[in-house]
C-alpha cells in the first residue's frame, strides 16, 4: 500500500520552531513536497525536495533523507498566522500527488 | 486574477440528486486535477486531466464523471449523490514543475 505518515497535531508558542515530520512509503518517488492550508481555504504549495539536504525559503525549510524515507518541515520564528494544517505529499509519479494525513499547527501568543 | 476558480463555492443538495462543479483555469496549464477532502482533512486525489485528456481515475465509482471541454476548463458532474459524498472538492493544476495550484473549493454538503 501507500501511506505517509505525520503527527496529527503539534502546538507552539510564537517565535519558538517547530518540526513536523513525514514519513512515507509509496510505489513511486520523484520528490516530496509541503502544503499549508488554513482553515476554510485550499492548500498551498511550500516547498518541494527533488533531491536529498534542506531547501530554505524564508522562515520555512524542508528536507529529505530518500534512503530513510523521511523528510520533514521546519518553520522558524512562528508567527499566530503560522496556525494553518501542514500536509507532505508524495510525486508518486510526474502527475500523481499523494497527500500524508495531515499536521494541525497551532501557534499560541 | 485568480488562477484556478470555481463554481459553485457552496452546495447543499438531496440525496439521490445530480449535481456538477465547474472549475476553470487561466494560467495555460495542461494538467488539471480533482481532489477530494473530507471531514478528516483527508486529502485524496480522484482524477487527473492532461491537455483534455484523462490521465488518472483513482477508482472513483462511476458516478463521478470528469469533463474537460477544453484546456482551461475541468467539470465535474456527480450523478445519484450519497451521504458520503459529502466533503470539499478542489480542483488543482499543475504547473511545468511540481507545483500544484488549488482552487478554493467546493463545499458539498448532501442530506
Amino acid at each position: 500500500g501507500q501511506s505517509l505518515e505525520q503527527p496529527s497535531e503539534v502546538t507552539a508558542v510564537e517565535g519558538a520552531i517547530v518540526q513536523i515530520n513525514c514519513t512515507y512509503q509509496t510505489s513511486g518517488f520523484y520528490g516530496l513536497s509541503w502544503y499549508q492550508q488554513h482553515d476554510g481555504g485550499a492548500p498551498t504549495f511550500l516547498s518541494y525536495n527533488a533531491l536529498d539536504g534542506l531547501e530554505e525559503t524564508g522562515r520555512f525549510s524542508s528536507f529529505l533523507s530518500r534512503s530513510d524515507s523521511y523528510g520533514y518541515l521546519l518553520l522558524q520564528e512562528l508567527q499566530m498566522k503560522d496556525s494553518a494544517s501542514y500536509f507532505c505529499a508524495v510525486s508518486a509519479n510526474t502527475d500523481k500527488l499523494i497527500f500524508g494525513t495531515g499536521t494541525r499547527l497551532q501557534v499560541f501568543p | 486574477d485568480t488562477a484556478v476558480s470555481q463554481t459553485p463555492k457552496y452546495l447543499v443538495t438531496q440525496m439521490g440528486n445530480d449535481k456538477s462543479i465547474k472549475c476553470e483555469q487561466n494560467l495555460g496549464h495542461d494538467t488539471m486535477y480533482w481532489y477530494k477532502q473530507d471531514s478528516k482533512k483527508f486529502l485524496k486525489i480522484m482524477f487527473s486531466y492532461n491537455n483534455k485528456e484523462l490521465i488518472i481515475n483513482e477508482t472513483v465509482p462511476n458516478r463521478f464523471s470528469p469533463k474537460s471541454p477544453d484546456k482551461a476548463h475541468l467539470n465535474l458532474h456527480i450523478n445519484s449523490l450519497e451521504l458520503g459524498d459529502s466533503a470539499v472538492y478542489f480542483c488543482a493544476i499543475k504547473d511545468g514543475g511540481e507545483t500544484q495550484y488549488f482552487g478554493p473549493g467546493t463545499r458539498l454538503l448532501v442530506l
